[in-house]
């Protein structure tokens, strides 16, 4: 079957770093991406990681090995506005408005 | 910028009634797709378009369908709906070339009472 699997819940402290997994398992790959949403709102596109290695951005990070199906994403100084839901998402074929696959979301809360 | 745009915002509908949820992508993205999300759960891929021909169907129930206009707006036509049916209704749009990057749209919440 398919599936992605990351964490449901993570709890970091603002200025700390926090690092979300997540393994995946699907019929074909081209691409790992990761969306952040804040309740009651739209996903917002953060990165993308189409071949192995570390992708930077700001204060966000994600990795990918596509030998070992696991990506994550790495948050850095982390801030109070960052508290959201983070969802990995896999693209499974290379053309054009081919389907993707979200993980269940990870709940990231942020204590002061 | 422009971004997407969906409407209407917020619709209530009666069980078997039927709805249509609109999309306006971002100007020259020519692909769409839809999602339908549940309250804490992921966005789950309805159906997509590519050049106004549809191109992947996910886990869209027969009583929906979708197509896409020839100015690249998008419709979702949903029929005998069921209280299941009540989430949020995603529309995303991509650029050409762009094999990564989806732009969504506000989300349409339906309420099937």
């Amino acid at each position: 079957g398919q599936s992605l699997e990351q964490p449901s819940e993570v709890t970091a402290v603002e200025g700390a770093i926090v690092q979300i997994n997540c393994t995946y398992q699907t019929s074909g790959f081209y691409g790992l991406s990761w969306y952040q949403q804040h309740d009651g709102g739209a996903p917002t596109f953060l990165s993308y990681n189409g071949l192995d290695g570390l992708e930077e951005t700001g204060r966000f990070s994600s990795f990918l090995s596509r030998s070992d199906s696991y990506g994550y994403l790495l948050l850095q100084e982390l801030q109070m506005k960052d508290s959201a839901s983070y969802f990995c998402a896999v693209r499974e074929r290379r053309s054009s408005a081919s389907k993707i696959i979200f993980g269940s979301g990870t709940r990231l809360s942020i204590r002061p | 910028a422009a971004g997407v745009i969906q409407s209407p915002r917020h619709l209530i509908k009666e069980k078997r009634e039927t709805a249509t949820l609109k999309c306006y992508p971002i100007p020259r993205h020519d692909t769409v797709y839809w999602y339908q999300q549940g309250p804490g759960q992921d966005p789950q891929f309805l159906i997509s378009f590519y050049e106004k021909m549809q191109s992947d169907k996910g886990s869209i129930p027969d009583r929906f369908s979708a197509q896409q206009f020839s100015d690249y707006h998008s419709e979702l036509n949903m029929s005998s709906l069921e209280l299941g049916d009540s989430a949020l209704y995603f529309c995303a749009s991509m650029g050409t070339g762009s094999y990564n990057e989806q732009f969504f749209g506000p989300g349409t919440r339906l309420t099937v009472l």
